[in-house]
């Protein structure tokens, strides 16, 4: 089992729409916990990132976590064709951004 | 701020033969640098953890003779893949951190090996 899980899709949405995408994970002793995202043939670029249980907002952007269930999700509201990129989840034991551990990331596009 | 460039961002070699990737962070001093590796449709993989001026810390599984990582001063870091063969045909990416809770990534680097 993979320490980190999640959804290659792709998906696509229509332009506007709310975009939920998941990640769970095994490792309870994970504590920081990170959104990229990646358009094709790029590095990543961090969205977001949390420590906590609970929810954190940056403009159309809602970073979700639920440690009890080790769940994480990223909400995009309105969402815009240039939004459409692979996301990565990831994650980290610890309280810093060393061995960071990444999902297998979430292809999106998003249709005009 | 925050930039991290790669070079190349492409090439190209024959098997056998040795080919060096750098890492530069443009306007930080990193203090520590990673390199990844991503296959097509995969997650990225640490290979190695560097701080400057010491030995880098290999991930299990990494041919650390193979892959050989200076991390020479505090805005450079290189990795040198040692006598290529197709399967180390990949994106390598590299990051780099001045504080403990952000990595910058750089673009990436393609690497076939013909």
């Amino acid at each position: 089992q993979k320490e980190v899980e999640q959804d290659p899709g792709p998906l696509s949405v229509p332009e506007g729409a709310i975009v939920s995408l998941n990640c769970t994970y095994s490792n309870s002793a994970f504590q920081y916990f990170m959104w990229y995202r990646q358009y094709s043939r790029k590095g990543p670029e961090l969205l977001m990132y949390t420590y906590s249980s609970g929810n954190k907002e940056d403009g159309r952007f809602t970073a979700q976590v639920d440690k009890s269930s080790k769940y994480i999700s990223l909400f995009i509201r309105d969402s815009q064709p240039s939004d459409s990129a692979t996301y990565l989840c990831a994650m980290s034991p610890y309280i810093s951004a060393s061995k960071i551990i990444f999902g297998s990331g979430t292809r999106l596009s998003i249709r005009p | 701020g925050a930039v991290v460039s790669q070079h190349p961002s492409w090439v190209i070699c024959k098997s056998g033969t040795s080919v060096k990737i750098e890492c530069r962070s443009l306007d930080f001093q990193a203090t520590t640098m990673f390199w990844y590796r991503q296959f097509p449709k995969q997650s990225l993989m640490l290979m190695a953890t560097s701080n400057e001026g010491s030995k880098a810390t290999y991930e299990q599984g990494v041919e650390k003779d193979k892959f050989l990582i200076n991390h020479a001063s505090l805005t450079l870091s290189t990795l040198t893949v040692t006598s290529a063969h197709p399967e180390d045909s990949s994106f390598y990416i590299c990051s780099a951190s001045m504080r403990a809770d952000e990595q910058y990534f750089g673009p990436g680097t393609r690497l076939t090996v013909t």
